[in-house]
């Protein structure tokens, strides 16, 4: 069965340090990644999205960046964290064309909650 | 674009009744899916129930429900016999057919009086 991580688990940073946060699936290949924030009771905005490695997908411009070293690990990356980059961080992964999903439905990891002092 | 509209940030419910949450949503494609997601204090999502758009036949999963109008683009959830457990923010989602893309919409907060 199919399993996707997250860490870490919460994180407290400084402004204007850096960031990255780390997610990887496994018993799956070739899965489109997905990263979302979620502010405090708030709904969930596409961040960014990947097809395949070093395949990225940007849906808001900011100050965060995401990598896809290998297959089915998905990277967030901030070189100088903002007090607004606080927030609830999730990944998520689908698989495309065939497999068990054929409605492209995403699968959450558990998230990181990311406080910004 | 497509939109995905909840319009109760709110709703409650007593336990053991039934209530039903609202989603509308915008799209000029004919193939997509619908999704219900549920987070609960953990912030884990949970799929509770999909919905193709060419089928008739409303989904149901358990105690979970769904109402699926295609011209009137709605879809919502009934939940019935509610339990405690089923307190927490319930997500409406669209999927494209042809995007990898779920668009959610803002959250409905349901709380589960005993």
């Amino acid at each position: 069965s199919q399993t996707i991580h997250q860490w870490p688990a919460t994180l407290v940073q400084p402004v204007g340090s850096p960031l990255s946060l780390e997610c990887t699936v496994e018993g799956t290949s070739n899965p489109n990644l997905y990263w979302y924030r979620q502010a405090a009771g708030r709904g969930l905005q596409l961040l960014f999205y990947s097809v395949g490695i070093g395949q990225i997908s940007s849906e808001v411009p900011q100050n965060l960046s995401a990598s896809r070293p290998q297959d089915r690990q998905f990277i967030l990356s901030s070189k100088k964290l903002l007090l607004s980059d606080s927030g609830f961080y999730l990944c998520a992964w689908s698989d495309w064309g065939g497999g068990m999903n054929l409605y492209n439905e995403q699968f959450f990891g558990p998230g990181t909650r990311l406080t910004v002092l | 674009a497509q939109t995905v509209t909840q319009s109760q940030p709110e709703m409650s419910v007593q336990e053991a009744e039934t209530v039903t949450l609202s989603c509308t949503y915008d799209t000029s494609e004919s193939d997509y899916y619908l999704f219900w997601y549920k987070q609960p204090p953990s912030r884990q999502m949970i799929l509770v129930i999909r919905q193709e758009a060419y089928k008739q036949q409303n989904a149901t999963e358990n105690r979970f429900s769904v109402n699926f109008q295609k011209a009137a683009k709605s879809f919502s959830l009934k939940i019935s016999d509610s339990q405690l457990g089923d307190a927490a923010m319930y997500f409406c989602a669209y999927g494209s057919g042809s995007a990898r893309q779920l668009t959610f919409g803002s959250g409905t907060q349901l709380t589960v009086l005993p």
